[in-house]
C-alpha cells in the first residue's frame, strides 16, 4: 500500500540552526500538508501547498518556516532558525485531487528535538 | 473556530471488553469526520472516516456514526484486541485542513 515516507525519524538540532524536514508524498497525490504536534498537545495545521505554492497557512507559518517542492517526488519543510519552542513532532500528509481530496494520508512523523 | 473534543485518557480495558471513545465537534456546516490511529511509534494511520450525517463509517472492527443532531462521532469496537492499544484522534476536515482532538490512549490488557 503507498505510504507517505519521512525523513529523518529523529532530529537533534541546535537553537538557532537551520533544519530541513523530508517528505515523500504518495506519488499520484497534488495535495501536500505539513502538521505538528507539540508534546502533549493537539495536531495543528501548518500549511498547505498546491500546484508549486502556499494554498494556506497558519499564524503559525511565519517567516521562519518556507516549504518547497524541490523535485518531483519530495516536499520539505525548512525553519530557517529554530527556537526551543519548535521542539515537535512534524506530520507531512498528502491527498488526491477531486471527490478524495478531504482525505489525507500521514507519515510517521519527524520527532524535532532543538537544544 | 471548528473545533473537536474527545474524552481524556488514558483508557484502560481488559481484553474482550466493548469499547466507546466520546467525540464531539463545533462547526458550521457539514464537515467530514474521521478517526485516525497512532500506533506505538508509527505515524497516523486513517481509520474510517464519514462525509454526510447519519454516515457510518467502519474499518477492523470500529464503528462511528456522524451524528448531526448531537454533533458527534463516537467510536465504537464490540471487542477490543490488546494490538487495539494506541492512540485514537477524532477529527474533521475544514477548508482542506484536517482539525484534530486531543487524542485518546487506549490501553488493552490481555
Amino acid at each position: 500500500e503507498p505510504e507517505v515516507t519521512q525523513t529523518p525519524s529523529h532530529q537533534v538540532t541546535q537553537m538557532g540552526q537551520e533544519v530541513i524536514l523530508r517528505c515523500v508524498p504518495i506519488s499520484n497525490h497534488l495535495y501536500f500538508y505539513w502538521y505538528r504536534q507539540i508534546l502533549g498537545q493537539k495536531v495543528e495545521f501548518l500549511v498547505s501547498f498546491y500546484n508549486n505554492e502556499i494554498s494556506e497557512k497558519s499564524e503559525i507559518f511565519d517567516d521562519q518556516f518556507s516549504v518547497e517542492r524541490p523535485d518531483g517526488s519530495n516536499f520539505t519543510l525548512k525553519i530557517r532558525s529554530t527556537k526551543l519552542e519548535d521542539s515537535a513532532m512534524y506530520f507531512c500528509a498528502s491527498s488526491e485531487e477531486g471527490a478524495a481530496k478531504n482525505i489525507q494520508y500521514f507519515g510517521a512523523g519527524t520527532r524535532l528535538s532543538v537544544l | 473556530g471548528d473545533s473537536v473534543t474527545q474524552m481524556e485518557g488514558p483508557v484502560t480495558l481488559s481484553e474482550e471488553a466493548f469499547l466507546t471513545i466520546n467525540c464531539t465537534y463545533t462547526a458550521t456546516g457539514y464537515p467530514s469526520l474521521f478517526w485516525y490511529v497512532q500506533y506505538p511509534g508509527e505515524g497516523l494511520q486513517l481509520l474510517l472516516k464519514a462525509t454526510k450525517a447519519d454516515d457510518k463509517g467502519s474499518n477492523k472492527g470500529f464503528e462511528a456514526t456522524y451524528r448531526k443532531e448531537t454533533t458527534s462521532f463516537h467510536l465504537e469496537k464490540g471487542s477490543v484486541q490488546v494490538s487495539d492499544s494506541a492512540v485514537y484522534f477524532c477529527a474533521l476536515n475544514r477548508d482542506d485542513k484536517i482539525i484534530f482532538g486531543k487524542g485518546t490512549r487506549l490501553h488493552i490488557l490481555p
